[in-house]
């Protein structure tokens, strides 16, 4: 069964350290999202893709945070400089197709478990 | 107003017994709904989706969605405690356009 991959799992950092997560969506979908959950809370979208295009980053801070999907397939986001706040888990899901209508099932990855000492 | 209100729970019900999920919207445009469960520390996976009104039923689950009520929720019968999870609602369109808003979660306990 196809899934969404990322890498690391686990990732611990200092503040001020830059990280980066990766992100290799179900083959064929093009939307690709970014998403971050904090404990409690429900996932967050950053940054959404429509193939190699930003559609929706909106929320994503981007004094400190950046995303790219250069080729429309994988995708890596980055926070310079982390900040304690930044902890949490960040989540990668994609879908076969959004259109004005409806938006397909997100499928998620297992996510990149972040924190910032 | 939040997007997308769900209770927190914890909500605790029995093995066998049926467990019902609810979640209201504000945005009165929203076309997609999802039910997603996830476990600690893992992350979500799609339960169910409903785009029209009425229900939904799958195996143990029905969807259960009510626009004019802005009213969307989500039935467990013969509740297991591998059920015990949080359970995701997600809401999509309207003004939000491709943006899917996600609840804060509902925590379900079954006990055995």
């Amino acid at each position: 069964e196809a899934e969404v991959a990322q890498s690391p799992r686990y990732k611990i950092t200092e503040k001020s350290q830059a990280v980066a997560f990766w992100c290799d969506p179900i083959s064929g979908h093009a939307t690709l999202y970014w998403y971050r959950q904090i404990l409690g809370q429900g996932p967050e979208l950053l940054v959404q893709f429509q193939d190699e295009s930003v559609v929706d980053d909106s929320q994503l801070p981007k004094d400190r945070f950046s995303a790219e999907r250069l080729k429309g397939v994988d995708s890596t986001l980055k926070i310079q400089p982390a900040e304690l706040g930044d902890s949490a888990m960040y989540l990668c899901a994609s879908s076969a197709q959004s259109d004005s209508l409806r938006t397909d099932t997100q499928y998620f990855g297992p996510g990149t478990r972040l924190t910032v000492l | 107003q939040k997007e997308v209100e769900q209770n927190s729970g914890p909500l605790s019900v029995p093995e066998g017994a049926i467990a019902s999920l609810n979640c209201t919207y504000s945005d009165r445009g929203s076309q997609s709904f999802f039910w997603y469960r996830q476990y600690s520390g893992k992350s979500p996976e799609l339960i169910m989706f409903i785009y029209s009104n009425g229900d939904k039923e799958d195996g143990r689950f029905t969807a259960q969605l009510n626009k004019a009520s802005q009213y969307v929720s989500l039935l467990i019968r013969d509740s297991q405690p591998s059920d015990s999870a949080t359970y995701l609602c997600a809401v999509n369109g309207g003004t939000g356009g491709f943006k899917t808003i996600f609840g804060a979660g509902t925590r379900l306990f079954v006990k055995a």
